[in-house]
């Protein structure tokens, strides 16, 4: 049975920092790209990165890009986002999302986590 | 950045009976390599994303076959052939041909009339 599972979500003050993480088992997590995307209060879905299979590839939204940084940990099936200089238009729901990507084509594929809130108020 | 710009963006249906959202993105889909990489998710009430199709029109496992998917260059549409209280929520479509970034549209809401 796939889960990923997000956490780290919390309400944080304008230019601190967060790391969410997304643990994920029931398939070969190495084997796969994965994505970050969010999901503002009321409002629709919003990518925001995706990192290769390896690590060995990052990208990024422009709305993210310099603030925001993904990572992996593949022996331990663990997806991570670390975010600095949050700011208020960052409150969202954070979705990990298995990803299907390749040199061709990218895009969130059919298992996602069920998301961690992140709220940034002072 | 390419721009999926969906309409209806809300849509009252009643049930049993069709309904039809289209995504219009403002560059052709169409990769080199002859695919189309358009894909359909759907988001009902306080879940997370499902797809539902991908690649225009290929059905995920265990989606209902009366979702349907079609389309080509820069024309999609999402049909549903016959509504069920269970299709009650929000449906994106999402473009991967074309990324980084990869892109949303704006989200359809279907509710039940």
């Amino acid at each position: 049975q796939v889960q990923l599972v997000e956490s780290g979500g919390g309400v944080v003050q304008p230019g601190r920092s967060l790391r969410l993480s997304c643990i994920v088992s029931g398939f070969a997590f190495s084997n796969y790209a994965m994505h970050w995307v969010r999901q503002a209060p009321g409002k629709g879905l919003e990518w925001v990165a995706v990192i290769w299979f390896d690590g060995s590839k990052e990208y990024y939204a422009d709305s993210v890009k310099g603030r925001f940084t993904i990572s992996r940990d593949n022996s331990n099936s663990t997806l991570f986002l670390q975010m600095n200089s949050l700011r208020a238009e960052d409150t969202a729901l954070y979705f990990c999302a298995r990803g299907s990507c390749s040199s061709s084509a990218c895009y969130p594929s059919n298992y996602w986590g069920q998301g961690t809130l992140v709220t940034v108020s002072s | 950045d390419v721009v999926l710009t969906q309409s209806p963006l809300s849509l009252p249906v009643t049930l049993g009976q069709p309904a039809s959202i289209s995504c219009r993105s403002s560059q052709s889909l169409l990769y080199s390599d002859g695919n189309t990489y358009l894909n359909w998710f759907q988001q009902r009430p306080g879940q997370s994303p499902r797809r539902l199709i991908y690649k225009v029109s290929t059905r995920d496992s265990g989606v209902p076959d009366r979702f349907s998917g079609s389309g080509s260059g820069t024309d999609f549409t999402l049909k549903i052939s016959s509504v069920e209280a269970e299709d009650v929520g929000v449906y994106y479509c999402v473009q991967g041909t074309h990324w980084p970034p990869v892109t949303f549209g704006q989200g359809t809401k279907v509710e039940i009339k």
